[in-house]
C-alpha cells in the first residue's frame, strides 16, 4: 500500500534557529502533499497544500515566510520552520495523495513533534 | 469550512456504546473515519462515498446520511483500546482536493 515516511519523529531546537522536517512518499509518486499542525487536545489544522514543483498554498493565518514548503520533486516536500519560537512547538503532520489515487485517497506520514526550548 | 464534531468528548465503561457525529454545512464528496492515540498520527478507520451507505468492520460501524452533510460513527461493546480522539476527515468540496479534518471527539473507555 502507499507509504509515507516523515522525519524527524521528534526534534528540540533553540529558538530563533530553523528546523526542516522531511515527507516522502516511498512507493507512489505524490502530486500534492498537504502538510498540518496540531496543538494538544484540538484538530488537525491544515498549513498548506503543496503541488510538485509549484509554490505552496498556505491556508489564512500562516505565515508562509515563517512556514517554508518545498516540493521539489514528486516523493519529497519539506516543511522549513524558521526562527523557530516556543509558540511554534506543535506537532506537525504531512499527507500525500498520489495520481492514481481518487479525490479521496490520502496518505499520512507519522508526524513530527517539535518542541522549541 | 470545518466539519464539526459532537459530543466533544465522551466517557464509557467498557462494554458500553458510543456514536459519534459529524457535520458539515454544506455536502461531502465522502467522509473518512480516523482515531488518533496521543503523540500519534491519526489512523484511517474507514471511508465512506455514498449517500445512504453504511458499513463496519467487526464491532466498529459507520454512516453517511443520504444528503451527504452529516456522518456517524459507531463503536459497540467498546474496548479499552477504543479510547483515543476520533476525527472525520474530507475533501473540503472546493475543487482542489484540499483535505480536512473535524473538530475531533475526545472518547475515553474505562475498564
Amino acid at each position: 500500500g502507499a507509504v509515507v515516511s516523515q522525519h524527524p519523529s521528534w526534534v528540540i531546537c533553540k529558538s530563533g534557529t530553523s528546523v526542516k522536517i522531511e515527507c516522502r512518499s516511498l512507493d507512489f509518486q505524490a502530486t500534492t502533499m498537504f502538510w498540518y499542525r496540531q496543538f494538544p487536545k484540538q484538530s488537525l489544522m491544515l498549513m498548506a497544500t503543496s503541488n510538485e514543483g509549484s509554490k505552496a498554498t498556505y491556508e489564512q493565518g500562516v505565515e508562509k515566510d515563517k512556514f517554508l514548503i518545498n516540493h521539489a520533486s514528486l516523493t519529497l516536500s519539506t516543511l522549513t520552520v524558521t526562527s523557530a519560537h516556543p509558540e511554534d512547538s506543535s506537532f506537525y503532520i504531512c499527507s500525500a495523495r498520489g495520481a492514481w489515487q481518487s479525490n479521496y485517497g490520502y496518505t499520512f506520514g507519522s508526524g513530527t513533534r517539535l518542541t522549541v526550548v | 469550512q470545518q466539519p464539526v464534531q459532537s459530543p466533544q468528548a465522551v466517557i464509557l465503561r467498557e462494554g458500553e456504546d458510543a456514536v459519534i457525529n459529524c457535520s458539515s454545512s454544506k455536502a461531502l464528496y465522502s467522509v473518512h473515519w480516523y482515531r488518533q492515540k496521543h503523540g500519534e498520527a491519526p489512523v484511517f478507520l474507514m471511508i465512506l462515498l455514498k449517500g445512504g451507505e453504511q458499513k463496519g468492520h467487526e464491532k466498529i460501524s459507520a454512516s453517511f446520511n443520504e444528503k451527504k452533510q452529516q456522518s456517524s460513527l459507531y463503536l459497540t461493546a467498546s474496548q479499552l483500546s477504543y479510547s483515543g480522539t476520533y476525527f472525520c476527515g474530507t475533501d473540503d468540496g472546493s475543487g482542489t482536493y484540499k483535505y480536512i479534518f473535524g473538530t475531533g471527539t475526545r472518547l475515553k473507555v474505562l475498564a
